[in-house]
């Protein structure tokens, strides 16, 4: 079992919708998350932390449920530029950055 | 504002060919990484580095050698490519190598290796 696993997708979605991926991490020891987004063939970049109570930035909201050892990321109200993929990224405890688990992503694409 | 610059973006090579992969960054970070990301999978750590002078190993660092002579550049060799290298490498940094600034990466624009 992947450490860290994702829904491949691709989710295709109208402009306007709502759409949720989450993330399935293994390692219960785990203690940061993250999702990174990734433009077609670009570098990845940090969209947003997750907190253990929640966290919302504009149109995007991150949830963590650890009994079910799962994230979610939320994404109302979808715009084209939206459409990228998202990754997952989870760290156990010490929060060496070296032991960060990059999920294989979910691709997103916004229709108009 | 450069950020991470990583050379060449492009390159083919022919299986048993050497190449090195330069990564370069203006940030002042003292932490370097190199990735791989392929297909299906995710990014994957080959080598990373917490100073000048210092490298360890990844998650993957079979047929990989590094080096971090200077603050601002971390290097990737390939000695003798084998097409299981054929891989999009990217390059990252951080200004941290604990806690939240850890977590923070600053990615190069990727270099794309097809070995032959």
């Amino acid at each position: 079992r992947k450490e860290v696993e994702q829904d491949p997708g691709p989710f295709n979605v109208p402009e306007g919708a709502t759409v949720a991926f989450n993330c399935t991490y293994s390692n219960s020891a785990s203690q940061s998350f993250f999702w990174y987004r990734q433009d077609c063939r670009k570098e990845p970049k940090l969209l947003m932390s997750v907190y253990s109570s929640g966290n919302e930035d504009g149109r995007f909201t991150a949830q963590l449920n650890r009994a079910s050892q799962y994230i979610s990321l939320l994404i109302r109200d979808s715009k084209l530029s939206d459409s990228a993929t998202y990754l997952c990224v989870v760290t156990p405890s010490s929060g060496s950055a070296r032991q960060l688990t990059f999920g294989s992503g979910t691709q997103l694409t916004v229709l108009p | 504002n450069a950020g991470v610059t990583q050379t060449p973006k492009f390159r083919v090579l022919k299986t048993g060919q050497s190449m090195t992969l330069l990564c370069a960054q203006d940030m002042n970070h003292e932490y370097m990484y190199w990735y791989r990301q392929d297909p299906g999978m995710g990014l994957r750590l080959i080598h990373y580095s917490v100073g000048e002078g210092t490298t360890a190993k990844g998650e993957v660092p079979d047929g990989y050698n590094v080096s971090r002579l200077k603050k601002q550049n971390f290097l990737l060799g390939l000695e003798s490519a084998a097409p299981s290298q054929t891989s999009v490498y990217f390059c990252a940094s951080s200004y941290q190598h604990t806690g939240a600034g850890a977590n923070v990466l600053t990615f190069g624009a990727g270099s794309r290796l097809t070995v032959l």
